[in-house]
């Protein structure tokens, strides 16, 4: 299995750009996570789908941010317009779904991440 | 609120001297602790699963343990290649939300 694939793996963009992130989870998965990680925060969750559709998107941090899944092997994240503080690595992270009976999520296993650079 | 502390931030062992890092969490019902390893530049890599008080998994030199508020990774016997920073997750809120500890950096000389 290839595993959680993202591109680009590095953008640098300036302020004001759009940014646009993607994401293949792995195939079977029914559930995909937007993280973002920073020194300062660590890893954040910002939405997470499950079978395509937005289940909890509360930690998106504006309006200026905005996650799509058209299909169960695509996702984007997109930042209009960019700036210097959207700073970070991006990871998104896919996962088998809900457990069944015991509540709380199967394993999420993680893609290598997007460095993105906003000037 | 929900809150996951880990401890140290940072340990230099010695090949071969073990030791432990500390996950100590609190959340209002506990639906699994998480073990990922991280290496620089690369996404978070699963290590271990934890659901009930009393649980321990092994994989080579790391042995993660389970209690009611905190999760110890034991690690035996260490190895340069074991360096790498440690993250402790756990699962207890929202559906779908992990929260993530800091980390603690482990940097094993040889």
């Amino acid at each position: 299995d290839a595993g959680v694939i993202q591109s680009p793996r590095h953008e640098v963009t300036e302020m004001g750009q759009e940014v646009t992130l993607r994401c293949k989870p792995i195939s079977g998965h029914n559930s995909l996570f937007w993280y973002r990680q920073t020194m300062m925060r660590g890893l954040e969750l910002l939405i997470y789908f499950n079978n395509n559709v937005p289940i909890d998107d509360s930690g998106m941090p504006e309006d200026r941010f905005s996650a799509k899944m058209p299909n169960a092997s695509f996702s984007t994240l997109k930042i209009q317009p960019s700036e210097p503080r959207d700073s970070a690595v991006y990871f998104c992270a896919s996962s088998l779904g809900p457990r069944a009976g015991g509540g709380g999520q199967e394993t999420q296993y993680f893609g290598p991440g997007t460095r993105l650079l906003v000037l | 609120e929900d809150q996951v502390t880990q401890s140290p931030e940072a340990l230099r062992l010695q090949e071969g001297e073990s030791s432990s890092l500390n996950c100590s969490y609190t959340v209002s019902g506990l639906r699994g602790l998480f073990w990922y390893r991280q290496d620089p530049g690369k996404g978070p890599e699963f290590l271990f699963t934890l659901y009930s008080a009393g649980e321990e998994k092994e994989k080579e030199r790391l042995k993660a343990t389970l209690t009611k508020k905190e999760s110890f990774l034991h690690i035996t016997a260490p190895k340069p290649e074991d360096s790498a920073t440690y993250l402790c997750a756990v699962d207890g809120g929202s559906q779908g939300n992990l929260i993530f500890g800091k980390g603690t950096k482990l940097s094993v000389k040889p």
